[in-house]
């Protein structure tokens, strides 16, 4: 069964500091993964789609990491500010078919 | 300015009622999607649309109906037979149905039955 898990699930961190988000996968034949930012009551917004052969893609201060042998991966944000607390969902996708994975997400708040 | 629109933001529904949430897309995408999303919860697929006139069940269809007559609009009816329609609904279109395209989603229409 494909699944997406997604920790931690909550976390609080003070402005200015970093944090990483983590991301395990068991989607498989693997296509893409995605990070999508979404603010409290609005819908998801892309950061980040890495595919098979990458392991490193940066949005500003947002660096997405995947390791394919081992189905992880990371977000990491730098100097975080008030506007980052959101909630952050990892979206992973197969090969072949319609249906996206969705983790729960992690909550993050910076205060 | 492209994009997908979602109405209203917030519905109120009393017990044994039917409404429908408005979808539209301006992006010239074939695809569209209903997902719901409860507390504590991934999105999970209500209906999806690949093309005008089409659309088939997602994971949690019971209880729901859409129609796709036009590329640009995808509403969904949450009916009466719906258990628990408590929820925040999101609308999302692609380019094409495959997963390896990105989805863009709406900015969500919030279900409360009293």
């Amino acid at each position: 069964k494909n699944q997406v898990e997604q920790s931690p699930q909550s976390l609080i961190i003070l402005e200015g500091k970093n944090c990483t988000l983590q991301c395990n996968y068991t989607v498989s034949p693997f296509s893409n993964l995605r990070w999508y930012k979404q603010d409290t009551g609005r819908g998801p917004v892309s950061l980040t789609i890495m595919t098979f052969s990458e392991n490193t893609k940066s949005n500003g201060r947002y660096t997405a990491t995947l390791d394919a042998d081992t189905k992880q991966s990371s977000l990491h944000i730098t100097a975080s500010q008030l506007s980052d607390s959101a909630s952050y969902i990892c979206v992973v996708s197969a090969v072949s078919g319609y249906a996206l994975n969705f983790g729960k997400g992690t909550s993050l708040l910076v205060t | 300015d492209g994009g997908i629109t979602q109405s209203p933001k917030y519905l109120f529904r009393k017990e044994g009622q039917n409404v429908t949430l408005s979808c539209e897309q301006n992006l010239n995408h074939d695809a569209m999607y209903w997902y719901r999303q409860d507390p504590g919860q991934g999105l999970r697929l209500i209906y999806y649309s690949q093309i005008v006139n089409d659309f088939q069940k997602g994971d949690i269809a019971e209880g729901y109906s859409v129609s796709r007559e036009k590329k640009e609009s995808f509403p969904l009816t949450v009916t009466s037979a719906q258990k628990n329609p408590t929820a925040f609904y999101l609308c999302a279109s692609s380019r094409e149905r495959f997963s390896y395209n990105e989805q863009f989603f709406g900015p969500g229409t919030r279900l409360t039955v009293l």
